[in-house]
């Protein structure tokens, strides 16, 4: 089945500093690639995804991309604000079915 | 994009029991899937819940533990049975939507925090 590794497992920035977190994917059948931000008592939310056929996509302040020969993807978060500490998560699945998660990354802008 | 809400939203239960969770999205939804968070760790799937049908199961996790229904496209719900501490977990709710096509995404419901003492 499909394995998803997420780096780093933590990571503190200083608000206005980028923030970079990368996933690698085993199977190439997996075609839907969602980053999920979950806050502490909350279910996790989609904030960008990223399908194979794109290498990469933007949304203000946060950028995916995804490279398919070397089964890799990343979150790009520019210009990091206080309320983006959270942990995130990254994912892959076939056409946003089930889907494997990597184990998060804690992120904490410090102001 | 799908709205998802779970109830109940949190529990305190003692072992031996069992507890409902509920499912609800405000569209119809091609697939509804049962995800269990444990304190601090990634989410994993514990089963597809099919329309009509009995679910899919992912390895490690039997019907007669988790016990799900699916009586209709925006309703499912998941039964956690005879509970024991290590139970103690968020139960996530989520969906594949909005059309059954290419450009479907994957939503979660808030979820359900139990604990069990």
């Amino acid at each position: 089945g499909e394995n998803v590794e997420q780096h780093p497992s933590t990571l503190s920035v200083q608000e206005g500093d980028s923030a970079v977190i990368k996933c690698t994917y085993s199977d190439s059948a997996s075609n839907y690639f969602p980053w999920y931000k979950q806050e502490l008592g909350k279910g996790p939310q989609l904030i960008i995804d990223i399908r194979s056929n794109v290498g990469e996509k933007k949304d203000q302040r946060i950028a995916v991309t995804l490279n398919k020969t070397a089964k890799h993807f990343s979150l790009h978060i520019t210009e990091t604000q206080p309320e983006d500490s959270a942990v995130y998560f990254c994912a892959a699945s076939i056409n946003a079915g089930k889907s494997t998660f990597g184990d998060g990354t804690t992120l904490t802008v410090k102001p | 994009s799908a709205v998802i809400s779970q109830k109940p939203s949190r529990d305190i239960c003692q072992r031996g029991t069992s507890l409902t969770i509920q499912c609800q999205v405000d569209s119809q939804v091609t697939m509804m899937f049962w995800y269990r968070q444990q304190p601090g760790q990634s989410l994993t799937l514990i089963a597809t819940a099919n329309q009509g049908s009995e679910a899919t199961y992912e390895s490690g996790f039997v019907i007669d533990k988790f016990p799900i229904s699916r009586p209709n496209l925006t309703f499912s719900t998941l039964t956690v049975s005879n509970m024991s501490p290590e139970d103690s977990s968020i139960y996530l709710c989520s969906v594949r939507g909005p059309s059954g096509g290419l450009t479907d995404t994957q939503y979660f419901g808030p979820g359900t925090r139990l604990t069990v003492l």
